[in-house]
């Protein structure tokens, strides 16, 4: 089982700033099948992110995605208000699926 | 638009069996493009995949694989999650999901919280 560990696990920022989440795995990704999520409290989680660096319909391009291996990006280019949100990754490279312990995006 | 909402008892007592449904409206479930999931969230923790249903079969995560089983209702475009024997540490939201094979999970049910506790 590829275990994902995403730090930091607490990123506090202000609007406007860059953020820079981390994900690593503990063997391959195969084929860069990565992908991000962005969860809200009392949420279900959002694709962001798949393919390691592809876009889900309607994201934004403030958000994106890039690494390859083990090791993975998600970069929100210039926070929004409604970017401060918790944010997981996820590989589907191989089975079983996995998802990392997530990464708090919160307000400074 | 696709819409996917659980159901179920939000209280299941130790060593008895968690029964979730996800009810599917705005597509069909019988088709041979998608996969349908069960996630699960701990409170506080992060997500953990339990396992899909698709046409020809199904798949679990080998640590719950002894206790899940996943079926699909055609008629009713639903598919149903059982978890026997939980414990506490079964206590979780659970998410049901679509996905393009076992790949992403492109859209979600709400989340139901269930609670094991006697």
């Amino acid at each position: 089982e590829i275990v994902l560990t995403q730090s930091p696990g607490t990123l506090s920022l202000s609007p406007g700033e860059r953020a820079t989440l981390s994900c690593r795995a503990s063997q391959s990704v195969t084929s860069s099948y990565l992908a991000w999520y962005q969860q809200k409290p009392g949420q279900a989680p959002r694709l962001l992110i798949y393919g390691a660096s592809s876009r889900a319909t309607g994201i934004p391009d403030r958000f994106s995605g890039s690494g390859s291996g083990t090791d993975f990006t998600l970069t929100i280019s210039r926070l929004e208000p409604e970017d401060f949100a918790v944010y997981s990754c996820q590989q589907y490279g191989s089975s079983p699926l996995t998802f990392g312990g997530g990464t708090k995006v919160e307000i400074k | 638009q696709l819409q996917l909402q659980e159901s179920g008892p939000g209280l299941v007592k130790p060593s008895e069996t968690l029964s979730l449904t996800c009810t599917v409206s705005g597509g069909s479930i019988s088709s041979s493009s998608y996969y349908w999931g069960w996630i699960r969230q701990p409170p506080g923790k992060g997500l953990e995949w339990i396992g899909s249903i698709y046409y020809s079969g199904s798949t679990y995560t080998p640590s719950l694989k002894s206790r899940v089983t996943i079926s699909v209702d055609t008629s009713k475009n639903q598919f149903s999650l059982k978890v026997n024997s939980v414990t506490a540490a079964d206590t979780a939201v659970y998410y049901c999901a679509r996905s393009v094979t076992t790949s992403t999970f492109d859209y979600w049910g709400q989340g139901t919280l269930v609670t094991v506790s006697s």
